[in-house]
């Protein structure tokens, strides 16, 4: 069975701080998709990035960096120098390699970032 | 711009009441997924279609049913709407052909709030 966790229910820093988003996700697949969606007030999910099993290599997006260590099953989320546009729920999903038709996610950590 | 449409951003019904959920997408994908919406529980999948009429019970169908008569539209049903389907209700859709290329996975539509009284 597939599993996401997300420890970090909520999370509130000022702006400006560094704040890290924990995921660590269960899965007996070899080969499987992760993603990171945020969700601003408006309630739509917004992309923010994918990584498929054989890749681990860290990625960086501006102000936004993941950490994918398959070791210990996470892939964290860094927001560097966090701002109040930063404010949202953020979800971890887990997704097999089957033509995107089972998602899981994990259930949110919803961050505020306060002036 | 390609996008997900639930016609409703926020809905109130009555306990009893028979809800449509309406969701429409312009991307011609083949997918389409009904999601709901709770704190601390994250996501949870109700329902999804893979085809015209085709539909598969996801994690959460009791109480549910859903309708896929034309690719671009996937309804779900309240049969009797009852307090504990108070919730956001996301939907979303995906192509197979896409899911390799491309990197995003889902495509979400904005959420339609219900709240049963």
């Amino acid at each position: 069975a597939q599993k996401v966790t997300q420890a970090q229910t909520e999370i509130s820093v000022v702006e400006k701080e560094d704040v890290t988003l924990d995921c660590v996700y269960e899965t007996r697949d070899t080969t499987y998709y992760l993603f990171w969606y945020k969700q601003p007030p408006s309630g739509e999910l917004v992309f923010l990035i994918r990584r498929n099993s054989f890749d681990e290599q860290n990625e960086i997006s501006g102000r936004y960096s993941w950490n994918f260590q398959k070791s210990t099953s996470s892939f964290n989320f860094t927001i560097t120098a966090s701002q109040v546009v930063d404010s949202a729920v953020y979800f971890c999903a887990l997704s097999p390699d089957n033509y995107g038709q089972n998602f899981v996610f994990g259930p949110g950590t919803r961050l505020s970032v306060l002036p | 711009d390609v996008k997900v449409t639930q016609s409703s951003r926020y809905l109130v019904k009555r306990t009893g009441e028979k809800v449509f959920l309406e969701c429409v997408q312009d991307m011609d994908h083949e997918n389409m997924f009904w999601y709901r919406q709770d704190p601390g529980l994250g996501l949870r999948l109700i329902y999804f279609s893979y085809d015209v009429k085709m539909k598969e019970k996801g994690d959460i169908p009791e109480g549910y049913s859903v309708s896929r008569e034309k690719k671009e539209r996937f309804s779900l049903i309240l049969e009797s709407a009852s307090t504990n389907q108070t919730s956001m209700y996301l939907c979303a859709s995906s192509s197979p052909g896409d899911w390799r290329q491309k990197e995003a996975g889902y495509t979400f539509g904005s959420g339609t709030r219900l709240t049963v009284v």
